[in-house]
């Protein structure tokens, strides 16, 4: 076990590129959320999925950002034409879809992919 | 808007001491959640403690315990018998639907 896994841990690439990240959630957990976080800030919300449908996108999502979950496991971030303002940590989190609302909201975040343009 | 304030950029503690960290929150929700994580230097998040705002008892888990007022929108994070692998991020969250909004964080170092 497992917790949730993100791939690459570390990704360096020139502006204008395209970027694309993977997060492996908790197995039995049907959520799926995905938060940037920069440097000395606290995570904000990017979206989030149950199982393979996306229920929020946040407007911090511009349409360069795009997220999949196709088969409600893992998920895929895609950033298009990269920007130096895209330079974050890139943390995906799940949690248990269930009776129990508490546990619901518990989210359990991976180690995050750090992203760096230059 | 739905916001979260640690008004304390960064804390210090003696090992062994006891340090308090400050939390508000607005929301319009009724029903919500509010949690605790710790991020360690270059580490994943972890989840501290977790308060349901319908219950008025605070919650508690091991060192770690919080002092809810929800009329004021409080929920502050009390550290017992610090010691040297608290040294972290804390982060003060509450649950807007599904998701989580965060503060801005607390850099708690302990002194040995």
């Amino acid at each position: 076990d497992t917790g949730v896994s993100q791939d690459p841990r570390h990704k360096i690439t020139k502006r204008g590129q395209n970027v694309t990240f993977r997060c492996d959630p908790i197995s039995e957990h049907n959520r799926l959320y995905w938060y940037r976080q920069t440097l000395g800030q606290g995570p904000e919300f990017l979206t989030y999925f149950q199982n393979e449908a996306q229920l929020e996108k946040s407007r911090l999502l511009s349409d360069r950002f795009s997220a999949e979950r196709p088969k409600g496991s893992f998920s895929t971030l895609e950033i298009q034409r990269t920007e130096q303002g895209d330079s974050a940590m890139y943390l995906c989190a799940s949690s248990p879809l269930g009776i129990n609302t508490l546990r619901v909201n518990e989210q359990f975040f991976g180690p995050g992919t750090r992203l760096t343009v230059l | 808007a739905q916001t979260v304030t640690q008004s304390q950029p960064e804390m210090s503690v003696q090992e062994a001491e006891t340090v308090t960290l400050s939390c508000t929150y607005d929301t319009s929700e009724s029903d919500y959640y509010l949690f605790w994580y710790k991020q360690p230097p270059s580490r994943q998040m972890i989840l501290v403690i977790r308060q349901e705002a319908y219950k008025q008892q605070n919650a508690t888990e091991n060192r770690f315990s919080v002092n809810f007022q929800k009329a004021a929108k409080s929920f502050s994070l009390k550290i017992s018998d610090s010691q040297l692998g608290d040294a972290a991020m804390y982060f003060c969250a509450h649950n807007q639907g599904g998701k989580l909004i965060f503060g801005q964080g607390t850099e708690l170092s302990v002194k040995p």
